[in-house]
């Protein structure tokens, strides 16, 4: 049972336009939700969360957005750089310190 | 401030063999995360500490697999024996009032 899906395994996008990753959960009771982005021979790497009482949280480039009633979220990465080239990871919890369910992750690269 | 130290980065053993993984987590972090990944996955939750306490455990394939953080700072994880199937990489993550940090990893191959 995949609580946390992310349908894309890739992404290729140009360098400067936008890139947007998708993730949909099917678990009501997550209230937590964090996109992490690995590089290959790293662990993952906290880029931004959101919680469930907010629909949006901009860091930067990188911006989150949480739709609750249709059990989705996606990243924002504008403008995109070679550098964001990476595995990005979806992933929930239940509160603060729970465990964290893990999408499958999607390969974006940003082309020069 | 030092991430979380994972050790070794690499390890390959022969099934039926043990093996042992090292965590030291960052300072001050309460809660202890071990996951594991296959391969084209996402990291699944193997055990989570607060503290020394083991809190859930029960995806944890107790058989063949332990785990103890004593005194509630470093902590092991351990496979004895272990088999084809367990060839993923292995992460330790700790977290204080925020989000998790991971270490790096151990890749274990059983051949």
């Amino acid at each position: 049972d995949q609580q946390v899906k992310q349908n894309s395994p890739s992404l290729s996008v140009q360098e400067g336009r936008i890139s947007i990753l998708n993730c949909d959960y099917t678990n009501s009771m997550f209230d937590y939700f964090l996109w992490y982005k690995k590089y290959p021979a790293e662990g993952p790497t906290f880029l931004i969360s959101i919680s469930s009482i907010k629909d949006k949280n901009e860091d930067g480039r990188f911006t989150v957005f949480l739709n609750k009633s249709a059990k989705h979220l996606s990243l924002h990465i504008v403008p995109s750089q070679p550098g964001d080239s990476a595995v990005y990871f979806c992933a929930a919890g239940k509160s603060s310190g729970d465990k964290l369910t893990f999408g499958t992750g999607t390969r974006l690269a940003v082309r020069p | 401030e030092a991430g979380v130290v994972q050790s070794p980065r690499y390890k390959i053993i022969e099934k039926k063999q043990p093996v042992a993984f090292w965590c030291n987590p960052i300072s001050g972090h309460n809660t202890l995360y071990w996951y594991r990944q296959n391969l084209g996955q996402g990291p699944e939750l193997l055990i989570r500490y607060e503290n020394e306490e083991a809190v859930d455990d029960s995806q944890l394939p107790k058989d063949r697999f332990s785990a103890e953080r004593l005194k509630g700072v470093d902590s092991t994880l351990k496979i004895q024996p272990a088999e084809l199937g367990d060839s993923a990489v292995y992460l330790c993550a700790s977290k204080g009032n925020t989000e998790a940090f991971f270490g790096q990893g151990t890749r274990l191959t059983v051949v």
